[in-house]
C-alpha cells in the first residue's frame, strides 16, 4: 500500500536554528498538508498546498514558516528560526482529490532546546 | 471557519463494554466526517468516516452516526478490547470548499481488562 514518508523521524535543534522537514507524498495525490501536534494535544492545521502554491494557511503558519515542492517529489516545511514552542510532532498528509480523505505520514518529532 | 468540539476528553470502559464519543461541528457546509485512531507516538489512522448524505455507517465493531440538523456525529465502539485503547479524534471538512480538515481535541479511551 502506498505511504506518505517523512524525514527525519526526530530532530533536535537549538533555538534560533533553521529546520527543514521533508515529506514524500503518495505519487498520484495532488493536495498536500502540514499539521502539527504538540505533545498530548490535538492535531492542528498549518498549511495546505495545491498546484505548487499555498491554498490555505492557519494563524500558526507565520513568517517563520515556509513550504515548497522543490523537485516535484519532496514537499518540505521550513522553520527559519525555531522557538521552544515549535517543539511538536509535525505530520505531512496528502489527499488525492482534496476531499479530506487524508493519508498521514509517520511524523517528524521536532525538539527545540 | 469550522470548529469541532469533542467529548469526553477521557473515557474508561471495562473490556466488552461499549464506548461512545461525541463531536459537534459549527459549519453547516461540512459534509465529510472522518474518525482517526492514534496510538502513542504513532500517526493518526483513519478508522471510519461518514458523508453528509448518510446517517449511519458501520464497520464490524465500530459505527458512526451523523445528525446534520443538530450538527453532531458520534463514534460507537462495541465489545471493546484492550487494543482499542488509544486517542480518538473526530474531524470535519467541507470537501467542496477550499478549507482544511479540522480536528477535535481528542478522546483518550482506556479499555480495562
Amino acid at each position: 500500500e502506498p505511504e506518505v514518508t517523512q524525514t527525519p523521524s526526530h530532530q533536535v535543534t537549538q533555538m534560533g536554528q533553521e529546520v527543514i522537514l521533508r515529506c514524500v507524498p503518495i505519487s498520484n495525490h495532488l493536495y498536500f498538508y502540514w499539521y502539527r501536534q504538540i505533545l498530548g494535544q490535538k492535531v492542528e492545521f498549518l498549511v495546505s498546498f495545491y498546484n505548487n502554491e499555498i491554498s490555505e494557511k492557519s494563524e500558526i503558519f507565520d513568517d517563520q514558516f515556509s513550504v515548497e515542492r522543490p523537485d516535484g517529489s519532496n514537499f518540505t516545511l521550513k522553520i527559519r528560526s525555531t522557538k521552544l514552542e515549535d517543539s511538536a510532532m509535525y505530520f505531512c498528509a496528502t489527499d488525492y482529490r482534496g476531499t479530506g480523505e487524508l493519508f498521514f505520514g509517520e511524523g517528524s518529532r521536532l525538539t527545540v532546546l | 471557519g469550522e470548529n469541532v468540539e469533542q467529548h469526553p476528553s477521557t473515557l474508561s470502559v471495562q473490556e466488552g463494554d461499549s464506548a461512545v464519543i461525541k463531536c459537534t461541528y459549527s459549519d453547516s457546509a461540512s459534509n465529510y466526517f472522518p474518525w482517526y485512531k492514534q496510538e502513542l507516538g504513532k500517526r493518526p489512522q483513519l478508522i471510519i468516516d461518514i458523508r453528509s448524505n448518510v446517517g449511519e455507517k458501520k464497520d464490524q465493531r465500530i459505527a458512526v452516526t451523523l445528525n446534520k440538523t443538530a450538527k453532531h456525529f458520534s463514534l460507537h465502539i462495541t465489545e471493546t478490547q484492550p487494543e482499542d485503547s488509544a486517542v480518538y479524534f473526530c474531524a470535519a471538512i467541507n470537501s467542496w470548499g477550499n478549507t482544511p480538515l479540522v480536528f477535535g481535541k481528542g478522546t483518550r479511551l482506556s479499555v480495562i481488562a
